[in-house]
């Protein structure tokens, strides 16, 4: 089973600050399917990223996704207010288990 | 645009049935490689799959949970559900209906979430 681990558990930063969260799977992943979800309290998540690097349908260009294998990044360049979140990866290669990250909490 | 929602009873006493249901809308439920999902996050805690669902009801569920789940779907009232069974207070959680989209890999929309208490 494929393990997804998050890092940092926590990062706080200032507005304007680029926000980088590392997210490692135990071993390799398609890329094609690696998700990011941004989750604001009291609220469902959100689809960000999916294929590891493409932008869902609304989700603004300072959220950008990247890597391959088992190293997998989402950057949020120039952090505003409303990107306090916690921020999930997921991935969905070793079906038909799926596996979440643990979280990555961005404090703003 | 497609969008869920679920219902259900809020309150759950032990050893009884879980019964969540997660209406679609803005789309039929037998559209696209599509499977119909239930994630639940325990309080303060991260996400975890419970199972999913193809209206076709080829269906798979997280082998934590002991064979406790059940989704079925309903095409003509464009419905899904899940039965989760000998529920204890570690069930209390937020359930999550999502759809998923089959080989793209990703969750969207989702349910707004609904809050169930397992509690005598």
């Amino acid at each position: 089973e494929i393990v997804l681990t998050q890092s940092p558990g926590t990062l706080s930063l200032s507005p304007g600050e680029r926000a980088t969260l590392s997210c490692r799977a135990s071993q390799s992943v398609k890329s094609k399917y690696l998700g990011w979800y941004q989750q604001k309290p009291g609220q469902a998540p959100r689809l960000l990223i999916y294929g590891a690097s493409n932008r869902a349908t609304g989700i603004p260009d300072r959220f950008s996704g990247s890597g391959s294998g088992t190293d997998f990044t989402l950057t949020i360049s120039g952090l505003e207010p409303e990107d306090s979140a916690v921020y999930y990866c997921h991935v969905s290669t070793d079906f038909p288990t799926w596996t979440f990250g643990q979280g990555t909490k961005v404090e703003i | 645009q497609v969008q869920l929602q679920e219902s259900g009873p809020g309150l759950v006493k032990p050893s009884q049935t879980l019964s969540l249901t997660c209406t679609v809308s803005g789309g039929s439920i037998t559209s696209g490689a599509y499977y119909w999902t239930w994630i639940r996050q325990h309080p303060g805690k991260g996400l975890e799959w419970i199972g999913y669902s193809h209206y076709s009801g080829r269906a798979f569920y997280n082998t934590s949970l002991k064979s406790r789940a059940a989704i079925s779907v309903d095409t003509y009232n464009n419905q899904f559900s899940l039965k989760l069974s000998s529920v204890t207070d570690a069930d209390t959680a937020v359930y999550y209906c999502a759809r998923y989209a089959d080989g793209l890999g990703w969750f969207d929309p989702w349910g707004q979430g609904t809050p169930v208490t397992v509690s005598s």
